[in-house]
């Protein structure tokens, strides 16, 4: 299995960042999807997942600004971050996990998101 | 939310072993995944559940966890082990909520 993650590079301040990672190679079915970000030289910060039928479960932290949702007839999945600000630029990785006491693998290559004013 | 605290580096000079610790409220009681992360890569599990080592991963690589620490040891370092290294546990009592460590940055001096 492969995840790729797509979306544009620079998002301004006060828009919608909005991600898809795209699965191949396996089906959504049965796993956790999730999105995890870096700040460049920083630590992981998870976001949140999705699980096929959709539950999700977020970050407090981010849950007033995330939607993290399944599309199963392109095999993807996604993520929006409403209003954004410059401290949401980073690095963001879509990976998945086979349930909630497993690691993350694979992980996509990650993409960066640069906030700009 | 769940808070995992690793030192941001170790140094060691190479064949010696680098221990990388990672503390967190009863971190015994959950199961703890470590990552590699190269530059510019996206990171890779090297240790699950505690002790586990994936297929592919050297048996330089190990895990431990008692009480409040868990660790990941590296034997015999080589120059291509420098890289970050995060450790990982889901905090059931959140609703199953993941949480990473800040990282620890490895030198091979």
């Amino acid at each position: 299995v492969q995840l790729k993650e797509s979306g544009p590079g620079l998002v301004h301040v006060s828009e919608t960042l909005s991600l898809t990672c795209l699965v191949s190679g396996d089906s959504l079915r049965g796993y956790y999807w999730s999105w995890i970000r870096q700040i460049p030289g920083k630590g992981l910060e998870w976001l949140g997942y999705v699980f096929l039928g959709g539950t999700t479960n977020y970050n407090p932290s981010l849950k007033s600004r995330l939607t993290i949702s399944v599309d199963t007839s392109e095999n993807q999945f996604s993520l929006k971050l409403t209003s954004v600000t410059a401290a949401d630029s980073a690095v963001y990785f879509c990976a998945r996990s086979d349930a909630t006491a497993d690691p993350f693998r694979p992980w996509g290559p990650g993409t960066l998101v640069t906030v700009s004013s | 939310s769940y808070v995992l605290t690793q030192p941001p580096s170790v140094s060691v000079a190479p064949g010696q072993t680098a221990r990388i610790t990672c503390e967190g409220d009863k971190i015994q009681y959950k199961s703890v995944h470590w990552y590699q992360q190269r530059p510019g890569q996206a990171p890779v599990v090297v240790i699950s559940y505690d002790s586990a080592r994936p297929s592919g991963i050297p048996e330089r690589f190990s895990g431990s966890s008692s009480e409040n620490t868990a660790t990941l040891t590296i034997s015999r370092v080589e120059a291509g082990d420098e890289a970050d290294y995060h450790c990982h546990v889901w905090d059931s009592s959140q609703f199953s909520r993941a949480a990473f460590g800040g990282g620890t940055k490895l030198t091979v001096l």
